[in-house]
């Protein structure tokens, strides 16, 4: 069982295009996250949502909107794609609380603006 | 500002062969702290958790080491494998809302048989 999957896998498109990327963890985790890793290989935290709600937001353009539906679910939606975001795109969740916990990655989105 | 740096930025070493990562951090108030695998085009995956009161802790031929004194943490690999060849990512997790990471850059090892 896939603990925390994201959709699609490798995502090209336009730029000025629209396009969303979905993630869901099925690991009861109350804490998602969205990084993004540059070709640098640098993992920059993007955003973070507990139980639904925002708690951090990073500067990120307001292009990227995250949705949180439910505590399983985190998805990013970005706006008039721009050739900079051209990135891979990393969901993880993670139990808040417990100063021992991990951060359970997904397999990531490549996304490349054309 | 929360930051965490890690060295060298590469390495090539001959399988069979040891090998140590660094990583510095200025992180506060510190958590814990975590070395990470990501294999390309894959996502980081735990190797090792420590918080401030632990030395020292191993997983199988990978061994981490923290001295919260001077903020420095190593990853040491020992017999490498093929396998091991992989990004390594020291975490910092700062107690803040929402358990916040801050990521080094990594550490891109090549094992060459």
């Amino acid at each position: 069982d896939t603990a925390v999957s994201q959709t699609p896998k490798y995502l090209v498109t336009q730029m000025g295009n629209d396009k969303s990327i979905k993630c869901e963890q099925n690991l009861g985790h109350d804490t998602m996250y969205w990084y993004k890793q540059d070709s640098k290989k640098f993992l920059k935290i993007m955003f973070s949502y507990n139980n639904k709600e925002l708690i951090i937001n990073e500067t990120v353009p307001n292009r990227f909107s995250p949705k949180s539906p439910d505590k399983a679910h985190l998805n990013l939606h970005i706006n008039s794609l721009e050739l900079g975001d051209s990135a891979v795109y990393f969901c993880a969740s993670s139990q808040e609380g417990n100063s021992n916990t991990e951060a359970f990655f997904g397999q990531g989105t490549r996304l490349t603006v054309v | 500002k929360n930051q965490v740096e890690q060295s060298p930025q590469s390495l090539i070493i001959l399988e069979g062969k040891n090998c140590t990562l660094q990583c510095n951090y200025t992180v506060s108030p510190f958590s814990n702290l975590r070395w990470y695998k990501q294999d390309t085009g894959r996502g980081p995956v735990s190797l090792t958790i420590m918080t401030f009161s632990e030395n020292t802790k191993s997983n199988g031929r990978y061994t981490a080491t923290l001295d919260a004194d001077t903020k420095q943490s190593s990853l040491h690999i020992t017999a490498s494998q093929l396998s091991d060849s992989a990004s390594y990512i020291c975490v910092v997790s700062a107690q803040a809302a929402g358990n916040k990471l801050t990521f080094g850059g990594g550490t891109r090892v090549l094992v060459k048989p």
